[in-house]
């Protein structure tokens, strides 16, 4: 089992629609989270960090749930330039690795 | 402020050749890192280093080497390319906190790599 599984997609919404994205961690040590979008042949850039319960960013909701152990994200109101891959990340501190991250998500905005 | 800087953006070699990846950032940032990116695998970590002349292992470690001679520079050496180290790779840093607490990634632009 992965340590940090997505949901592969693709997610083809249309423009103006809501979607989540949901990703589950196998480490009950890690500590904090972290959302990275990467465009299509492009470096990953951090798009939000989740330290407690959740965080919100303009049309962007990050939300954790130590609980079940899943991190989700939403974005409200797509827009075209949101059609990216996003990706799950985890930090412990306790790990060699420090972060690990999942496969991504991809997601497509169409008009 | 150019961030992290990686050399080259794409490289062919054939099996057995020798290459360095160049990555460097000018962010006086202490942690540097390695990864490759293969489909469906997600980033995979193969060497970091918390400062200037100390590197460890990542979680793919065999076939590469790395050195941290200075702040700035975190070269990736491939000894003797293998069609299995065809993959795009990103050097990647972070000011850490203290040198062993690392969260967010500064990442370079990525080398298209392909071993035939």
């Amino acid at each position: 089992r992965k340590e940090v599984e997505q949901d592969p997609g693709p997610f083809n919404v249309p423009e103006g629609a809501t979607v989540a994205f949901n990703c589950t961690y196998s480490n009950s040590a890690s500590q904090s989270f972290f959302w990275y979008r990467q465009d299509c042949r492009k470096e990953p850039k951090l798009l939000m960090s989740v330290y407690s319960s959740g965080n919100e960013d303009g049309r962007f909701t990050a939300q954790l749930n130590r609980a079940s152990q899943y991190i989700s994200l939403l974005i409200r109101d797509s827009k075209l330039s949101d059609s990216a891959t996003y990706l799950c990340v985890a930090f412990s501190s306790g790990s060699a690795r420090q972060l690990t991250f999942g496969s991504g998500t991809q997601l497509t905005v169409l008009p | 402020n150019a961030g992290v800087t990686q050399t080259p953006k794409f490289q062919v070699l054939k099996t057995g050749q020798s290459m360095t990846l160049q990555c460097a950032q000018d962010m006086n940032h202490e942690y540097m890192s390695w990864y490759r990116q293969d489909p469906g695998m997600g980033l995979r970590l193969i060497h970091y280093s918390v400062g200037a002349g100390i590197t460890d292992q990542g979680e793919v470690p065999n076939g590469y080497n790395v050195s941290r001679s200075t702040t700035e520079d975190f070269p990736l050496r491939l000894l003797s390319a293998a069609p299995s180290q065809t993959s795009v790779y990103f050097c990647a840093s972070s000011p850490g906190t203290g040198g062993y607490r690392v969260e967010k990634l500064f990442f370079g632009s990525g080398t298209q790599l392909s071993v035939l």
